[in-house]
C-alpha cells in the first residue's frame, strides 16, 4: 500500500535533548498530521498543519508543513521518558481521485533517563 | 468512555475461520475507516466508507469484507482467517463534512492473531 517516507526509522536519545524527524511523500498533500502512539494504544493526534509553510507548536513539540507540500517535520524540545512511543505523519488529500489519509511508517522513540 | 470503540480487544482464531471486528462510534463523524498496524510497517488501509451506503477499498482489502450497519458503526470481517492476517487492527473516523482534513480519531486496536 501506498505509505509516506519518514526517518529516522527509531532513534535513543537521553532525556533533555531534542528531537528532529521528517516525513516526505511523491505526492502533494492539503493537510499534514502528526500522531503518537504508545504502546497498547491507538494513535494519538499531537499537531494538524494546514498550509504550506506553516509552522504550529503543542507545548514541546512543534511541527512544520514543508513549502512544497510534500514533506513535513516534527521537533520534540528537551526530551522528557514520556515522550517515547511510536510518532507517525500523515498526509490527508486528493489521491486517486479521492480524499484520504496515508500514513508514514513511524519513527519509534525510546528516551534514556 | 472513549470516543471510538473497539471490540474485542484481542482475539486468538484459528486458520480458516470467520471473524468480525466491531466498531462504534459517538462522534458524529460521518467517515470511518479501518487500517492494520504491522511492525515496521505503519498503518496500512483496508476499507473506509464515506456513509451508511458507500464503502470503498483501501490499499489492502484482499481477504476482507466490511459492512456499515449505521453511522456510528463499522465493522470488519475476515471472511476465512490465515496466519498473515495476525497484525494489530485499528478503527477511525473523520469529520469530512464540517472539517476534512482535521485528522483522523482512533480506536484502542484490536489485536487479533490467527494460528
Amino acid at each position: 500500500g501506498q505509505q509516506l517516507n519518514q526517518s529516522p526509522q527509531s532513534m535513543f536519545i537521553q532525556e533533555g535533548e531534542d528531537v528532529s524527524m521528517n516525513c516526505t511523500s511523491s505526492s502533494i498533500f492539503n493537510t499534514w498530521l502528526w500522531y503518537k502512539q504508545e504502546p497498547g494504544e491507538g494513535p494519538v493526534l499531537l499537531i494538524a498543519l494546514y498550509k504550506a509553510g506553516e509552522l504550529t507548536s503543542n507545548g514541546r513539540l512543534t511541527a512544520q508543513f514543508g513549502i512544497t507540500r510534500k514533506d513535513s517535520f516534527l521537533n520534540i524540545s528537551a526530551s522528557i521518558p514520556s515522550d517515547v512511543g511510536i510518532y507517525f505523519c500523515a498526509g490527508h488529500g486528493l489521491l486517486s481521485g479521492t480524499y484520504k489519509y496515508i500514513f508514514g511508517t513511524g519513527t519509534r522513540l525510546k528516551v534514556l533517563a | 468512555d472513549a470516543d471510538v470503540t473497539q471490540t474485542p480487544r484481542n482475539r486468538i482464531t484459528k486458520t480458516g475461520k470467520r471473524i468480525m471486528l466491531e466498531c462504534s462510534q459517538t462522534k458524529g463523524h460521518d467517515r470511518m475507516y479501518w487500517y492494520r498496524q504491522d511492525p515496521g510497517l505503519g498503518l496500512q488501509l483496508i476499507y473506509y466508507s464515506f456513509d451508511v451506503k458507500d464503502i470503498n477499498k483501501g490499499e489492502i482489502s484482499d481477504g476482507y469484507s466490511v459492512s456499515r450497519q449505521a453511522q456510528a458503526k463499522f465493522s470488519l470481517s475476515l471472511e476465512s482467517a490465515i496466519p498473515n492476517q495476525t497484525a494489530l487492527y485499528f478503527c477511525a473516523t473523520s469529520d469530512f463534512r464540517t472539517a476534512p482534513g482535521a485528522g483522523a480519531f482512533f480506536g484502542q486496536g484490536t489485536r487479533l492473531t490467527v494460528v
